[in-house]
C-alpha cells in the first residue's frame, strides 16, 4: 500500500524555474527518501533525510521535512531538461524492510 | 554502491505464457525485493526473497503467480505466470544496498522490465 500522497501528480515548468513537490505519508519514520525514474526504468535515489532533521541540501536538491505535519517537500532549483523525470518519495515502513513509495510527481521540464 | 543487472529489458508476450525476469548483483545482500509498477502508478511491492528461504508475498500477491528464486546472495529471478494483459507492468528488483553517499545512504534498483502481454 502507499505511504502516502504527492502533489502534484504532474508539474510542468520552463527551463531555469525551480519545481516544488510535497509528499506526505501516515506512520512515524526514522528516514524519508527521494527517487527519480526516467522513463519508466529503473529508480536512483536523490536524497535521504532523518526524522530529527528539518532541512537537507544536495547540489541543486533541496529537502524539507515536517514531522508533526508528516510531510515533506523537494525542491529542485534551476530545472533543466534533464530532469524531466517522476519523482518519488519513499520511507522504510514495510514489514519486510522495504520501501513503502508514494505515488509520484510527474516533471517535465521544457527547453 | 551495489550495482544490479536486471534483465531482459523489455518484452512482449502472448497470454497465457510465462516470463522470468533476472536480477544479479554485483554484491552479496541479504534482502531482495521485487515490486511491480502498472502503467502511471507507483510501486508496489510484490514478494521479499531471502536467501535459502521462501519468498514473503505481499497481500494480494501469490506465489503460483509470481514464483520466485533466491539461491544464493547475489542472484534472483522473479516468473510473471499464465500472463494475462493486467500483467503488462514494469518489475523492479531492488536491494537495500545502504550505501553512503554526501546525500545519505539509499536503496539500489534495477533497470526495470518493461512487460507488455498482448
Amino acid at each position: 500500500s502507499q505511504q502516502g500522497e504527492e502533489d502534484p501528480q504532474a508539474l510542468s515548468i520552463q527551463e531555469g524555474e525551480n519545481a516544488t513537490m510535497n509528499c506526505s505519508y501516515k506512520t512515524s519514520i526514522n528516514n524519508l527518501q527521494w527517487y527519480r525514474q526516467n522513463s519508466g526504468r529503473g529508480l536512483v535515489h536523490l536524497i535521504l533525510i532523518r526524522s530529527n532533521e528539518r532541512e537537507k541540501h544536495s547540489g541543486r536538491l533541496r529537502v524539507t521535512l515536517d514531522t508533526s505535519k508528516k510531510s515533506s517537500s523537494l525542491l529542485i532549483t534551476a530545472s533543466r531538461a534533464a530532469d524531466t523525470a517522476s519523482y518519488f518519495c519513499a520511507t522504510t515502513g514495510g514489514s519486510q524492510g522495504n520501501l513503502i513509495f508514494g505515488k509520484g510527481t510527474k516533471l517535465s521540464v521544457k527547453p | 554502491s551495489a550495482v544490479i543487472s536486471q534483465k531482459p529489458s523489455r518484452d512482449i508476450c502472448q497470454r497465457g505464457t510465462s516470463l522470468t525476469i533476472q536480477c544479479q548483483v554485483d554484491s552479496q545482500v541479504t534482502m531482495m525485493f521485487w515490486y511491480r509498477q502498472q502503467p502511471g502508478q507507483s510501486l508496489t511491492l510484490i514478494a521479499t526473497a531471502n536467501q535459502g528461504s521462501e519468498a514473503t508475498y505481499e497481500s494480494g500477491f501469490v506465489i503460483d503467480k509470481f514464483p520466485i528464486s533466491r539461491p544464493n546472495l547475489t542472484f534472483s529471478t522473479l516468473t510473471v505466470s499464465n500472463m494475462s494483459p493486467e500483467d503488462s507492468s514494469i518489475y523492479l528488483c531492488s536491494v537495500d544496498a545502504r550505501f553512503r553517499t554526501g546525500a545519505g545512504y539509499g536503496y539500489t534498483f534495477g533497470s526495470g522490465t518493461r512487460l507488455t502481454v498482448v
